[in-house]
């Protein structure tokens, strides 16, 4: 079980918007910064958002992050079928002296 | 770019070796983390090394086991994990950490390179 939790799955027709939550606790959301990251079936993880809300220039704009308190959101917009992936949030613990990973959470494309 | 080597087939109370080879950016100046997924779960944090060598902290799942080192001079990472079980087959992934100074300490803040992963099969 992992520290940081996330929702196994969710999905949405192409064209929506979702959203996939994060949460975790003082010592991690609430003092560090998130970052997320796409696995794409038989691909290395990919970062697609850091410092809670920031995308790397190759990631489009339909990826948005976001936080509040002891909780991140990863919003995908105008989804396409090849969003279809394993999203997973990540963060330093301080108290533990540890990389946390969500569980991840499975998007499906409808 | 960072290419990881050294996976296969290892005994159940063996060991393993992992190398990661990296190029295109100044090494010394990253810290660097080695990442593992097994069959059919998510990705759990093995371990994470600072830029000059002087921190190293560890999973759970590996800590008393594993020991990542890095050779500055080869810009190359590794990762040895010794009395392998079954619970460590996996892909190993490497890459690099990038850091942040919050209140006056560097953390890790995300991870921005990743390798294509070594396959780790522990089995009899």
């Amino acid at each position: 079980q992992s520290v940081l939790t996330q929702p196994p799955s969710v999905s949405a027709a192409p064209g929506q918007r979702v959203t996939i939550s994060c949460s975790g606790s003082s010592s991690n959301i609430g003092t560090n910064y998130v970052s997320w990251y796409q696995r794409l079936p038989g691909t290395a993880p990919k970062l697609l958002i850091y410092d809670d809300n920031k995308r790397p220039s190759e990631v489009p704009d339909r990826f948005s992050g976001s936080k509040s308190g002891t909780s991140a959101t990863l919003g995908i917009s105008g989804l396409e079928t090849g969003d279809e992936a394993d999203y997973y949030c990540a963060i330093w613990d301080s108290s533990l002296s540890s990389v946390l990973f969500g569980g991840g959470t499975r998007l499906t494309v409808l | 770019q960072l290419v990881e080597s050294g996976g296969g087939v290892v005994q159940p109370g063996g060991s393993l070796r992992l190398s990661c080879a990296t190029s295109g950016f100044t090494f010394k100046s990253y810290g660097m983390q080695w990442v593992r997924q097994a069959p059919g779960k998510g990705l759990e944090w093995v371990a994470i090394i600072w830029p000059d060598g002087t921190e190293d902290y560890y999973g759970d799942s590996v800590k008393g086991r594993g020991t990542i080192s890095r050779d500055n001079s080869e810009s190359t990472v590794f990762l040895e994990i010794n009395r392998l079980t079954a619970d460590d087959t996996g892909v190993y992934y490497c890459a690099r950490v990038r850091y942040a100074l919050v209140r006056g300490v560097l953390i890790p803040y995300y991870f921005d390179y990743w390798g294509q992963g070594a396959l780790v099969t522990v089995s009899s």
